[in-house]
């Protein structure tokens, strides 16, 4: 099993539409969290760091369930631009990163 | 403003060569990570290095080396390149340990 699972889609949704992407951890000793955004064949980049008590930035929100040990990514209103690759990263204190594989979201006009 | 960039950005080499992928940072970041990215397995942790003299293994660091002399760099060294390493190989910076990384552009290596 993975230490970081997501499901890798494809999400294909209309624009407007509201999504949400789930992301499930094995490490108990994870610390810190975050969503990246990777569009096709560029690197990763930071969309928004998840915290205990949920975040929101903009059409984006981002929460964190640590017992179940899991975080989720929900985008509202989708635009076109949205379409990207999305990537669930958790972080141990001790420095040790865990990406998943990505899930890929198609917003179609 | 500060970035992180790497070089070349592409680039196509022979089985057995010695090949070295360059990444300078100006964020002043004491973390550097190494990572290759290939279908259907994500980013996969290649080396990292937490300060000057510091070089750590990451979960697929066979055939592959790194050194860190100065804050700024930390090339990437395949010994014998083969075709297994042709991959997309991304560096990236942390300001501290457990906080979000910040990416190269990328180089894309054909081992041929």
């Amino acid at each position: 099993r993975k230490e970081v699972e997501q499901d890798p889609g494809p999400f294909n949704v209309p624009e407007g539409a509201t999504v949400a992407f789930n992301c499930t951890y094995s490490n108990s000793a994870s610390q810190s969290f975050f969503w990246y955004r990777q569009d096709c064949r560029k690197e990763p980049k930071l969309l928004m760091s998840v915290y205990s008590s949920g975040n929101e930035d903009g059409r984006f929100t981002a929460q964190l369930n640590r017992a179940s040990q899991y975080i989720s990514l929900l985008i509202r209103d989708s635009k076109l631009s949205d379409s990207a690759t999305y990537l669930c990263v958790v972080n141990t204190n001790a420095g040790k990163s865990t990406f998943g594989d990505g899930t890929t979201l198609t917003v179609k006009p | 403003d500060a970035e992180i960039t790497q070089s070349p950005r592409h680039k196509i080499t022979e089985t057995g060569r010695q090949v070295t992928l360059a990444c300078h940072q100006t964020w002043n970041h004491n973390n550097m990570f190494w990572y290759r990215q290939d279908l259907g397995h994500g980013l996969r942790l290649i080396h990292y290095s937490y300060g000057v003299q510091d070089t750590n293994k990451g979960e697929v660091s066979d055939g592959y080396s790194v050194s860190r002399s100065n804050t700024e760099d930390l090339p990437l060294t395949l010994e014998s390149a083969a075709s297994s390493q042709t991959s997309v190989y991304f560096c990236a910076s942390s300001a501290s340990v457990s906080g979000e990384q910040y990416f190269g552009p990328g180089t894309r290596l054909t081992v041929t």
